[in-house]
């Protein structure tokens, strides 16, 4: 199983909503990302987190608040957002740090879209 | 700082024939190079993983070769057909904390 799976796959919001993306994996993976990808651009980096703990924050605005409540699951809790904001967000996982193992897995994604 | 260029941006091709995909990178110190293929509106699934050491990779009808001294890697997909048509992007790691830098990518489509 090499799945890694996001919900909703689609959520459009209002600037004063609060949301969460919601990422899972079951492959025993011990690092988890998140990336943002605009229309006809590659995917940037916004968080990584190693063992549950976050090591990497790209300088992101705090309105986007991620969560790893255990070593499967990865949130990204949304609060007022704005229209700019609306990207497809990728969720992401590899047995170690890129550097280490290599390989990573992406989810479909959630096409975000701020009103 | 390491940049990723993939060259062409678009490709069109019959069906039948092969594909060749090139990535070139600026630092030559790289840990891996993995290519991604995306569909619209979709996520990215893994193609190939190359580690530094690797020289090339195969799975089936594709083959990743990667030059670290000239800092170019080459995705071949044989006998084309119109399913591989996609977005294709190669990515390396910049960093020890698994950050990816992306090339633009190729789009390519596959004609009957």
């Amino acid at each position: 199983d090499t799945e890694v799976t996001q919900t909703p796959k689609h959520l459009v919001m209002g600037m004063t909503n609060k949301k969460s993306l919601k990422c899972e994996q079951h492959m025993g993976h011990r690092a988890m990302y998140w990336y943002k990808q605009k229309a006809k651009k590659p995917p940037e980096l916004m968080f990584v987190y190693s063992y549950e703990k976050l090591s990497i924050n790209e300088s992101v605005p705090s309105r986007f608040s991620p969560e790893c409540p255990n070593s499967s699951l990865l949130n990204l809790h949304l609060h007022a957002l704005q229209p700019e904001d609306s990207a497809l967000y990728l969720c992401a996982s590899s047995h170690g740090l890129a550097t280490n193992t290599g390989e990573l897995f992406f989810g479909e994604g959630s096409r975000l879209t701020v009103l | 700082k390491q940049e990723v260029t993939q060259i062409p941006a678009a490709l069109s091709v019959p069906e039948g024939e092969n594909l060749v995909l090139n990535c070139s990178f600026t630092d030559s110190a790289i840990y891996n190079l993995q290519w991604f293929r995306q569909d619209p509106g979709k996520g990215l699934t893994s193609l190939l993983l190359i580690q530094s050491s690797q020289r090339e990779q195969t799975s089936g009808r594709l083959n990743a070769s990667l030059d670290k001294s000239s800092g170019r890697s080459t995705l071949y997909i044989a006998a084309s057909q119109p399913g591989d048509s996609a977005t294709y992007l190669c990515a390396v790691p910049t960093d020890s904390w698994g950050k990816l830098q992306f090339g633009a990518g190729t789009q390519v489509v596959v004609t009957p």
